[in-house]
Order: C-alpha cells, then structure tokens, then sequence
C-alpha cells in the first residue's frame, strides 16, 4: 500500500531534550516536506528536500533540522525543543514531475513541549 | 509575499445546503491549485486538483472547483452537503515549488 508513515504519532516531551519525528514513504517521492499545523493559522512548511542530499527552508525552519540520506527517509530534528514547537506536523511526498507536487500526507504527529 | 487566502474560518450548513468555500491565491505565474479535506483527527487528503484546461474541475465526494484565473480564485462548491462533509478544507497552491496552503475552513453540518 502507497503510503507515508510517521513515527511517533504523539509525543511529549520537555523543554531542551533532544527528538527526532521519523518520516518514511514508500513510494520513490522526490519531494518530501515538513509542516506544522497551528490553529487558525493552516499549515506552513518548515523544510521541503527536492531529492537525496538536498534540503532546503520553508518559511518556519527556525529550531528545526532536517536530512535526507536516503530517497524514503525524511527525519525531523528538534535539537532543543522548547513550548512554542507544540503543534502538530505533518510530513508528505510527492514525484516533482507529472503530478506536479500532488502531495501525499502522512497521519500526523501531535507534539507537546513542556 | 505569496499567500492563499480563505475568507471563511468557520461556516454552518444544515443537511442538503449547498456549500461555496472561498480560496484567492496571490501568484501572476503559472500556479497549479489544490483543495484538500482533513476530516476529524485524520491526514489530510486531497479533493480535488487544477492544473490546466477546463478551469471547472470535479473532485472526489461530490466536490468541484472553479479556477477563475481574473480573479485568482479557486472556490470549492458542492450542491448538497452531508454531515459526513464536516471536516477542515484546505485552499493550496504550489507556487514556484512550495505548497502554499491557506488558513484553513471549518465545515460544520448538522443533521
């Protein structure tokens, strides 16, 4: 089954302690991307990769890290958390020709920082 | 900067009401435009698409859009809503390589 997975779906954590959101699509996606969703305030990109080894900032990076050593692997880092990063992300893929960023989106980490 | 607007955050409807959900998108390039569902804790999922062409663009659910590129409008339309449309309803746009999405619209029906 097509699908993007994220791991943990919940998670909650506290001030400074390192995490990491794993993402995995098994669907040969050249793009994938990172977004926080805020109430009221939609969903925004935090970092998108084109492929393999390429990242790039989306328009909230700010205390995120991200890489892409593989073509279906796509981790989210939060070095040091802090309360202001509680939301709920979601990762997604897509191939960048042809459906032209058609994204698919995986079910969603809900985060708490305390 | 680039942005989607939608102009209702929260909308109503009683069973059977027709529904119009607006979406402006601020790009003058080639855009590529998108509406997506997220029903009660779920992912998101995509309704529809327009890419080219027939700017009346039928999705899934019963759901259509119209692309009306003199007003950078993309406005998600369904005659008759059930109570299984309530769910958040997301505008986007790809723009120059990012999906830009808008603020979101809350759909409630009652049955």
């Amino acid at each position: 089954e097509a699908q993007v997975t994220q791991n943990p779906r919940y998670l909650i954590t506290v001030t400074g302690k390192k995490l990491t959101v794993t993402c995995s699509q098994n669907m040969n996606h050249e793009y994938m991307s990172w977004y926080r969703q805020d109430p009221g305030l939609g969903l925004r990109q935090i970092y998108y990769s084109m492929n393999v080894e390429v990242t790039d900032k989306g328009d909230v990076p700010e205390g995120y890290k991200v890489s892409r050593k593989e073509k279906r692997n796509f981790p989210l880092i939060l070095e040091s958390p802090s309360p202001n990063q509680t939301s709920l992300y979601f990762c997604a893929s897509s191939f960048i020709s042809g459906s032209l960023y058609e994204q698919y989106f995986g079910p969603g980490t809900r985060l708490t920082v305390t | 900067a680039q942005s989607v607007s939608q102009h209702n955050h929260h909308v109503i409807l009683s069973e059977a009401a027709s529904l119009e959900l607006g979406c402006n998108y601020s790009y003058g390039g080639t855009v590529n435009l998108f509406w997506y569902v997220q029903y009660p804790g779920q992912h998101l999922q995509l309704l529809l698409k327009y890419f080219s062409g027939d700017p009346l663009v039928k999705g899934i659910k019963g759901f259509e859009a119209e692309f009306i590129k003199s007003k950078f409008s993309f406005n998600l339309r369904k005659p008759s809503v059930q109570w299984s449309d309530t769910a958040e309803y997301f505008c986007a746009s790809n723009q120059g390589g990012k999906l830009i999405f808008g603020q979101g619209t809350e759909l409630s029906v009652k049955p």
